[in-house]
């Protein structure tokens, strides 16, 4: 069955780098988009960008400048990594894979960050 | 971006009872929508895509609905374990947005 697990650090040292990976089954990263949403403590949803199933990428323009996402098609794993934390960045960071028609049909389990020193 | 306003921010209702949330698109966004329920602790799980069609598994007492810019979700008969935020989403354009949630609680 579709599956989706993140995993990383719950704790980052502020201006440091945060690195997230998503290891899927059930599925393959080359057939399916990928989407990185974070979601902080009681608040809502906030899109942070996709991997593409060709290969590309696009990213929310707030976070362009701290934000790369990239791939190991042969871990079936998806990677994010975002630069220069702050205590904003503290929640709750979820991927998931997007449906046919485009909506989010699976998420991970999600992985808590704290950004503090 | 496509705004997505969220209506209401809370709400409490009663076990049997019918409840429905809003949503509204700062345009028309084809049907392109989808909501999730999320309880707490976990992570969001799709109810309804493309408006008003179920996702596989979840119950008949949720439908959604609408066109254009307005959508609902209404959940009919409603029971212990619908208690949860509940959140719509754009996916008709780049960047898919989301509204801010409705928290729905028991009476």
């Amino acid at each position: 069955q579709v599956q989706l697990m993140e995993s990383g650090p719950g704790l980052v040292q502020p201006s440091e780098t945060l690195s997230l990976t998503c290891t899927v089954s059930g599925f393959s990263l080359t057939s399916y988009n990928v989407h990185w949403v974070r979601q902080p403590p009681g608040k809502g949803l906030e899109w942070m960008g996709v991997m593409w199933s060709g290969g590309s990428t696009d990213y929310n323009s707030a976070l362009k400048s701290r934000l790369s996402i990239s791939r190991d098609t042969s871990k079936n794993q998806v990677f994010l990594k975002m630069n220069s934390l702050q205590s904003e960045d503290t929640t709750t960071y979820y991927c998931a894979r997007e449906g046919i028609v485009g909506d989010f049909d699976y998420w991970g389990q999600g992985v808590m960050v704290t950004v503090s020193s | 971006d496509i705004q997505m306003t969220q209506s209401p921010a809370s709400l409490s209702a009663s076990l049997g009872e019918t409840v429905t949330i809003e949503c509204r698109a700062s345009e028309d966004i084809y049907n392109g929508l989808a909501w999730y329920q999320q309880k707490p602790g976990k992570s969001p799980q799709l109810l309804i895509y493309n408006a008003n069609s179920l996702h596989t598994g979840v119950p008949s007492r949720f439908s959604g609905s609408g066109s254009g810019t307005q959508y609902s979700l209404k959940i009919n008969s409603l029971q212990s374990e619908d208690v949860a935020s509940y959140f719509c989403q754009q996916y008709y354009d780049y960047p898919p947005t989301f509204g801010a949630g409705t928290k729905l609680e028991l009476k």
